[in-house]
């Protein structure tokens, strides 16, 4: 059964710094990673997809995956309080492929 | 692109009666979409995963007959709460997949209240 493990959080961050968002998975089959984020009250909208180790990055975010080590993680850069939501890691949806979300990790940009 | 509409955005009901919730992908076709049920600071919960004319796969401890799901064409999904509770008191939301494609887009979600 696959995991994907994230820190519930919060994680607290001031405007301006870097936020680091981590997640480790157990199903080393998993080929595509994704993640989310989640205002409150409102449904997940996919900010990041990555497929290949290493980094990816769009705008202020990048999304650095470690197959060996079962590791994904989002680094968002410059955080603005626009930012505070949960971000939620997730495994593939392709093929045969269930999605797995893990619980995610509450982030607060304090002005 | 990947557009998801959900349909209401929010339904208050009476206890005993059944509720409709429509997903459609406006701009591409959802070979795959998948419901997902969360309660207030909780995790998404799967629900089940449809596929286009096929019946729905649930997800271990969830009713088929309770929550009836049709995905009969590509670009529309139902959810029906039959005889809904208080219990069934959630946001659900749908998100919807594009065969060979991995990413799957989220619909805004519907927020029901049964009384």
């Amino acid at each position: 059964q696959k995991e994907v493990e994230q820190n519930s959080g919060p994680l607290s961050v001031p405007e301006g710094a870097i936020a680091s968002l981590n997640c480790t998975y157990s199903d080393r089959v998993s080929q595509s990673f994704f993640w989310y984020r989640q205002y409150s009250g409102k449904s997940p909208e996919l900010i990041m997809s990555i497929y290949s180790n290493g980094d990816k990055e769009d705008g202020r975010f990048t999304a650095q995956l470690n197959k060996a080590s079962q590791y994904v993680s989002l680094l968002i850069r410059d955080s603005q309080p626009s930012d505070s939501a949960t971000y939620l890691c997730a495994l593939g949806a392709g093929g045969s492929y269930i999605p797995t979300f893990g619980r995610g990790t509450s982030l607060i940009v304090h002005p | 692109g990947a557009v998801v509409s959900q349909h209401p955005s929010w339904v208050i009901c009476k206890s005993g009666t059944s509720v409709k919730i429509e997903c459609r992908s406006l701009d591409f076709q959802a070979t795959t979409m998948f419901w997902y049920r969360q309660f207030p600071k909780q995790s998404l919960m799967l629900m089940a995963t449809s596929n286009e004319g096929s019946k729905a796969t649930y997800e271990q401890g969830v009713e088929k007959d309770k929550f009836l799901i049709n995905h009969a064409s590509l670009t529309l999904s139902t959810l029906t709460v039959t005889s809904a509770h208080p219990e069934d008191s959630s946001f659900y939301i749908c998100s919807a997949r594009s065969d060979g494609y991995n990413e799957q887009f989220f619909g805004p979600g519907t927020r029901l209240t049964v009384l």
